[in-house]
């Protein structure tokens, strides 16, 4: 059974960079015709498309946050990662991976403070 | 982007009653590229609906979708106690993809 687990810092201080890891198991990230993805949820509010990646490393991000994202894969680690640069307090979500749309993690709150 | 809109914003029900929600997109929604989630606290978001209308595995019949274009409907045909959540709908077709701002079933 596929299963999807983020992980990384759970405070990221304003102006600096969010990383987070989706570590896939029960299941080949490198399996085709499969995109990944992240989505984020700030608190008490609605869901929010951030970007998708293929085994092979094709992209696309919302154009809201795509000049801060980059969503990478690594095949060999059975995993794919989120960076957002320059964060700020609007940062602030529970961050999902997911594979669209089925699957989806379990989530990790990351909180953007000094 | 497609905006996509949810009503109404709250809906208070009693167990065993029929629930109605409804999505609006903002442009047609392609290829009915439009799922529904149901969200409870503190839990990640679950696939009930893709394809407008085709069932999530494990999704009992009491849940349907319906519609095309612009306009989608999503119905529970006897809400049982663990149905009170929040309900997202949700556009894939064209990127950015999208969802709307939520319908919470609460009881009533």
């Amino acid at each position: 059974q596929l299963q999807l687990q983020e992980s990384g810092p759970g405070l990221v201080k304003p102006s600096e960079t969010l990383s987070l890891t989706c570590t896939v198991s029960g299941g080949s990230i490198s399996t085709s015709n499969y995109y990944w993805g992240w989505i984020r949820q700030p608190p008490g509010k609605g869901l929010e498309w951030i970007g998708s990646i293929s085994y092979s490393g094709s992209t696309y991000y919302n154009p809201s946050l795509k000049s801060r994202v980059t969503i990478s894969v690594d095949t060999s680690k059975n995993q794919f990662s989120l960076k957002l640069s320059s964060v700020t307090a609007a940062d602030t979500a529970v961050y999902y991976c997911a594979r669209p749309w089925v699957v989806w993690g379990r989530g990790t709150t990351v909180t953007v403070s000094s | 982007e497609i905006v996509l809109t949810q009503s109404p914003g709250t809906l208070s029900l009693s167990p065993g009653e029929r629930a109605t929600l409804s999505c609006r997109a903002s442009q047609s929604v392609s290829s009915s590229s439009l799922a529904w989630y149901q969200q409870k606290p503190g839990q990640a978001p679950r696939l009930l609906i893709y394809g407008a209308s085709s069932r999530a595995t494990g999704i009992p019949d009491r849940f349907s979708g319906s519609g095309s274009g612009t306009d989608f409907t999503l119905t529970i045909s006897r809400l049982e106690p663990e149905d009170f959540a929040v309900y997202y709908c949700q556009q894939y077709g064209s990127s950015p993809f999208t969802f709307g701002p939520g319908t919470k079933v609460d009881i009533k």
